[in-house]
């Protein structure tokens, strides 16, 4: 069965980073692309960037591009998502979510979501 | 990016109905259509894939159909706990981009 746990809520001052954490459990790094998708307060659904933490090359949403990276560590099966400049619309939860290797499989497990609050 | 629209962007109905949400992308995807419900405070959950497939464990009341810009899915007898919001998502192309939503209430 197929874990992702994400790592705790964020409060973060505008203009700094936040690196938030996505841990998959057993073999799932071996079959596996890891998404994040993100959702501001009652607005819907949005991907940000996606790896394949074997081949290890991240793509991004050209929105994102520069402004935020996304690394996998394959010794701890865990992939990363980090923010820089950190604005109030950056204000969202956080989700990673798991598909084949294919680029037209679908997100068939997702984590708990990490909620990270942009705030002076 | 390729555009996603759903329609209606919320629906009211009572248990027993039969409800269609529609998807059109602003651009031929194929079959590479996906269904997710979400409910408040959770995770989205995968319902229907590659346009018409039922993902394992979901009751078989959830379908999907379509093909090229235009999807439904399809609840054929709405059950209590089906009331939450559903998303389409295109696996076409990146980068993946979702509907608006559309939000199932209860009547």
């Amino acid at each position: 069965q197929v874990q992702l746990v994400q790592s705790g809520a964020e409060v973060k001052k505008p203009g700094s980073s936040v690196k938030v954490s996505c841990k998959a459990s057993g073999d799932t790094f071996r079959s596996s692309a890891i998404s994040w998708v993100r959702q501001a307060p009652g607005q819907g659904l949005e991907w940000m960037g996606g790896i394949i933490p074997i081949f290890g090359t991240p793509n991004y949403a050209q929105k994102f591009q520069g402004r935020v990276t996304i690394t996998a560590d394959k010794s701890t099966s865990t992939v990363y998502v980090e923010v820089t400049s950190l604005r109030s619309e950056d204000t969202a939860v956080y989700y990673c979510a798991r598909s084949g290797v294919r680029s037209e499989d679908p997100f068939d497990y997702w984590g708990q979501g990490t909620l990270v609050t942009v705030s002076s | 990016d390729i555009q996603m629209t759903q329609s209606p962007s919320s629906v009211s109905a009572s248990v027993g109905d039969r409800v269609t949400i529609t998807c059109r992308a602003s651009q031929g995807i194929g079959n590479w259509l996906d269904w997710y419900q979400q409910k408040p405070g959770k995770a989205p959950k995968l319902l229907i894939f590659a346009a018409s497939s039922l993902q394992s464990g979901v009751p078989t009341r959830f379908s999907g159909s379509g093909s090229g810009t235009d999807f439904t899915l399809t609840i054929s007898s709405l059950q209590p706990e089906d009331f939450a919001t559903y998303y389409c998502q295109q696996a076409n192309s990146f980068p993946y981009t979702f509907g608006q939503g559309t939000k199932l209430e209860i009547k």
